[in-house]
C-alpha cells in the first residue's frame, strides 16, 4: 500500500489559518469516513486531533477542523500559535483492512 | 485512564527476529471494538503503520511486510506482541504501540527505540 501524498511543509504567521491536504484514492481515503490527523512534536509520541474525518477528541483545541472531498482529506488550523509547530500525519483506513499513514507535513509558525 | 507501555530490547542485530511486547493499563485488552496496533517511525521519516490485533486473535498486516511480521495477543497478561523476523538496518526505527477504535490510534505509548547494528 502506498502512503498517503501531504505536501512536506507548510507555513504561517501567528493568527493566520493553514490546511494541509491528504491525497489517497477510491481505497483508502476516498472510500472511508475513517480519516484521522496526528500531531507529533519533536521526540514525542503523534497525538490524535481529528478522527473519522472531522470529529474532534476531547481536549483538542477547536481551532482544529477536518473535512473531505473525494479523494483528498484537508486538516485546518485556524489562529496559528507557535505550539502548533510540529509535525502532522494523516492516516486513513483501506480496502484491505489495513490502516495507511500520510507522508507527513511540517508545519512552521513564521 | 488507558495506558499502553512498549518493552523490549533496543538492540537487535542483522537477520534476527526483533521482539517487542506492549502492555495494557487502565482497561482490558479484551474491550470490544478495541483493537492493538504497531507503529514504527525510522529516525527523521514518517510514520508507518506495521499491522494490528483483536484480542481473538484476528490480525491485520501491512502488505510491505507482512511475510517478516506477526503479531499475538496474550489476554492472561493484558499484553501484545510483535515479532519482526530478517531485520536489516532498515528495520532501525522508534516502534510505537497503540490502542485503535474504528481505525483511529487514540492512545499511544512512549516508544522504544530499536536498532539493527552489526
Amino acid at each position: 500500500q502506498s502512503a498517503l501524498t501531504q505536501p512536506a511543509s507548510v507555513s504561517g504567521s501567528p493568527g493566520q489559518s493553514i490546511t494541509i491536504s491528504c491525497t489517497g484514492t477510491s481505497s483508502d481515503v476516498g472510500g472511508y469516513i475513517y480519516v484521522s490527523w496526528y500531531q507529533q512534536h519533536p521526540g514525542k509520541a503523534p497525538k490524535l486531533m481529528i478522527y473519522d474525518v472531522s470529529n474532534r477528541p476531547s481536549g483538542v483545541s477547536n481551532r482544529f477542523s477536518g473535512s473531505k472531498s473525494g479523494n483528498t482529506a484537508s486538516l485546518t488550523v485556524s489562529g496559528l500559535q507557535a505550539e502548533d509547530e510540529a509535525d502532522y500525519y494523516c492516516s486513513s483506513y483501506t480496502s484491505s483492512s489495513t490502516n495507511v499513514f500520510g507522508t507527513g507535513t511540517k508545519v512552521t509558525v513564521l | 485512564q488507558l495506558q499502553v507501555q512498549e518493552s523490549g530490547p533496543g538492540l537487535v542485530k542483522p537477520s534476527e527476529t526483533l521482539s517487542l511486547t506492549c502492555t495494557v493499563s487502565g482497561g482490558s485488552i479484551s474491550s470490544t471494538g478495541n483493537f492493538w496496533a504497531w507503529i514504527r517511525q525510522p529516525p527523521g521519516k514518517g510514520l508507518e503503520w506495521i499491522g494490528s490485533i483483536y484480542y481473538t486473535g484476528n490480525t491485520y498486516y501491512n502488505p510491505s511486510l507482512k511475510s517478516r511480521v506477526t503479531i499475538s495477543v496474550d489476554t492472561s497478561k493484558n499484553q501484545f506482541s510483535l515479532r519482526l523476523s530478517s531485520v536489516t538496518a532498515a528495520d532501525t526505527a522508534v516502534y510505537y504501540c497503540a490502542r485503535e477504535i474504528s481505525s483511529r490510534a487514540d492512545s499511544w505509548g512512549q516508544g522504544i527505540l530499536v536498532t539493527v547494528y552489526s
